[in-house]
């Protein structure tokens, strides 16, 4: 059974970089078949696709998120990484991990708890 | 860009009733669709994916129907751990959730 668990500041200064770290186990990230994803929720609100990268290096990203994200992998630490730059206060979310299965069930099978990650000065 | 939509916002059942949940999809995603439950302060759980297909450990209460653009999530007798938001994803979009409400 794979298991993702978040870790990062739970508090970043507006225009400044987040960044997240999700470590796996029960299983390897470099394992093909599986893309290793990003999502986040606001306060109240529903699920926003942030992005993923696969074993490859091969990385998308949600449009409207484009320009200020990067999503790397360390295969040997078997962790993926997420980098937010130039955070205001809209970007306060609950951000998660999770393993997105796209090739058999179109979804995530599997999902970190979550981090809260307030900005604000 | 397909949007997916779910109509109700909340829906209030009491135990032992069946819910009915539904999503729309603005363009046809096939039998490509899943549900998750979310409950409070929890990650989302994988409950129904190819729009059909119970995940592994989902009671048989649950049950997804639909392809095409309409999708109805069931759940037969409704048990007092199925409060929570309801969830229809596609690709890398999301519904706005229904909230089930005990």
């Amino acid at each position: 059974q794979v298991q993702l668990q978040e870790s990062g500041p739970g508090l970043v200064k507006p225009s400044q970089t987040l960044s997240l770290t999700c470590t796996v186990s029960g299983g390897s990230i470099s394992s093909g078949g599986y893309y290793w994803s990003w999502i986040r929720q606001h306060p109240g609100k529903g699920l926003e696709w942030i992005g993923y990268i696969y074993y490859s290096g091969s990385t998308s990203y949600n449009p409207s998120l484009k320009s200020r994200v990067a999503i790397s992998l360390d295969t040997s630490m078997n962790q993926f990484s997420l980098k937010l730059r130039s955070v205001t206060a809209a970007d306060t979310a609950v951000y998660y991990c999770a393993r997105d299965v796209r090739t058999t069930i179109g979804g995530y099978d599997s999902w970190g708890q979550g981090t809260l990650v307030t900005v604000s000065s | 860009e397909i949007v997916l939509t779910q109509s109700l916002a909340t829906l209030s059942v009491s135990p032992g009733e069946r819910a009915t949940l539904s999503c729309r999809a603005s363009q046809s995603v096939s039998s490509n669709l899943v549900w998750y439950q979310q409950k409070p302060g929890q990650a989302p759980r994988l409950l129904i994916y190819a729009a059909s297909t119970r995940a592994p450990g989902i009671p048989a209460r649950f049950s997804g129907s639909g392809s095409g653009t309409e999708f109805t999530l069931t759940i037969s007798s409704l048990q007092s751990e199925d409060f929570g938001v309801y969830y229809c994803q596609h690709s890398f979009t999301f519904g706005p959730g229904t909230k089930v409400d005990i």
